[in-house]
């Protein structure tokens, strides 16, 4: 079993959607979860980072981490072609940064 | 500025053959890590260096993998005796301290190995 796991979809929405994309993880000890975006040819980049439990919220992005359940997710709103991507989510346990990466779910933004 | 780099970008070799893999990071950037990720799946880590001390090398598949840092800049993945199992984009990230929430690693464009 995979320490983080994700839908690899391709999930395939219509412009203006809200999307959530979620992961699972197994092991206890990560402490901080994130989100990247990787475009097609490109290196994965931050989009969202966040300690413990809760919800974070930067524009139409939220991230929200339920460690009870050990589940992950984040959220798109008014969601745009230009998000086209595969979302990575990921996590580490703290200390010098170790971070598991899920399979990746790739999204497609239809105008 | 310049973000991370990595050269060469793509490397056809034979199996048997040594392979050397070159990263630069982002200039001030104390940690660096390389990954392996193949298609269709996330990075899979495979080595982490603070400064040049190479503090952590459990995700190297096998003692064909080596990997160093010398000078605390420039970093050096080696892949010895390749083996078509080899084939894979390697990519490198750099952060500014390594620790904490908040720090970032910074990924470059990634080398895509293909061992015929």
């Amino acid at each position: 079993q995979k320490e983080v796991e994700q839908d690899p979809g391709p999930l395939s929405v219509p412009e203006g959607a809200i999307v959530s994309l979620n992961c699972t993880y197994s092991n206890s000890a990560f402490q901080y979860f994130m989100w990247y975006r990787q475009y097609s040819r490109k290196g994965p980049e931050l989009l969202m980072y966040t300690y413990s439990s809760g919800n974070k919220e930067d524009g139409r992005f939220t991230a929200q981490v339920d460690k009870s359940s050990k589940y992950i997710s984040l959220f798109i709103r008014d969601s745009q072609p230009s998000d086209s991507a595969t979302y990575l989510c990921a996590s580490h346990s703290g200390g010098y940064q170790k971070v598991t990466f899920g399979t990746g779910t790739k999204l497609q933004v239809i105008p | 500025g310049a973000g991370v780099s990595q050269s060469p970008r793509y490397k056809v070799t034979k199996r048997g053959q040594d392979v050397a893999l070159r990263c630069d990071p982002i200039s001030g950037h104390v940690s660096l890590y390389w990954y392996r990720q193949a298609l269709g799946q996330g990075p899979e880590f495979l080595t982490y260096f603070n400064y040049e001390a190479q503090q952590d090398k459990s995700g190297l598949p096998n003692d064909r993998f080596s990997a160093e840092r010398p000078e605390g800049s420039i970093s050096t993945l080696t892949i010895q005796r390749t083996e078509q199992r080899d084939s894979a984009m390697y990519r490198c990230a750099s952060s500014l301290v390594g620790s904490g929430m908040g720090d970032e690693q910074f990924f470059g464009p990634g080398t895509r190995l293909t061992v015929l």
